[in-house]
């Protein structure tokens, strides 16, 4: 069964503590890996897109990277704006337009 | 920018009503989703559609309707509101198939 998790479930950090987060899944025929950021009580805020297996993306103080199983979402030196859940997504080739998501990560960054 | 807007914020319902949820989105985008979100159970797409009156059921179609009269514009409706169906809506667009959905900024339904 196609499915994607992603852990932790939820990540406490002190402020300049970076750290990563993961998205694994389990579907075939990638088409594409999306990251999200999702602040309480709002709809998610896209942040990157991953195509293929050794790609990165970067964005402020994230970086994103995609392997054949897996994606990470580095923070580096976080802040407590980062705090917000993260969500990854996957759409693959028996999906059609779909998305299938993950649970979320709930990031708090202390100060 | 991309824009989805959603018709409400916060609603608040009584069983049986009939409640429609509206979404527009302003980037002439061919598919629009809609997704319940619930503590514990992650986004569930509900329906979705990739034309003008076009719909496809997603995975919790049960108790909902939509309408796509025009591009722009796909609409959310609960015939018969029951409690469960107390959540987040969110609505979502996307063109073509590589690229991400866009969301708007959700309704949060209550039903009493």
């Amino acid at each position: 069964e196609d499915q994607v998790t992603q852990s932790p479930e939820a990540l406490r950090l002190q402020e300049g503590e970076s750290s990563s987060l993961n998205c694994s899944y389990t579907v075939s025929g990638l088409r594409g890996l999306f990251w999200y950021r999702q602040d309480p009580g709002k709809g998610p805020e896209f942040l990157f897109t991953l195509y293929s297996a050794g790609e990165e993306k970067e964005k402020e103080r994230l970086k994103a990277t995609l392997t054949k199983k897996e994606s990470f979402l580095h923070i580096t030196a976080p802040k407590p704006e980062d705090s917000a859940t993260y969500l990854c997504a996957v759409q693959a080739a028996n999906y059609g337009q779909n998305f299938v998501f993950g649970p979320g990560t709930r990031l708090s960054v202390l100060p | 920018d991309v824009k989805v807007t959603q018709s409400s914020r916060y609603l608040v319902k009584r069983t049986g009503e009939k409640v429609f949820l509206e979404c527009v989105q302003d980037m002439d985008h061919e598919n629009m989703f809609w997704y319940r979100q619930d503590p514990g159970l992650g986004l569930r797409l509900i329906y979705f559609s990739y034309d003008v009156k076009m719909k496809e059921k997603g995975d919790i179609p049960e108790g909902y309707s939509v309408s796509r009269e025009k591009k722009e514009r796909f609409s959310l409706i609960l015939e018969s509101a029951s409690t469960n169906q107390t959540s987040m809506y969110l609505c979502a667009s996307r063109t073509g198939t590589r690229e991400t959905q866009y969301f708007g900024p959700g309704t949060r339904l209550l039903v009493l």
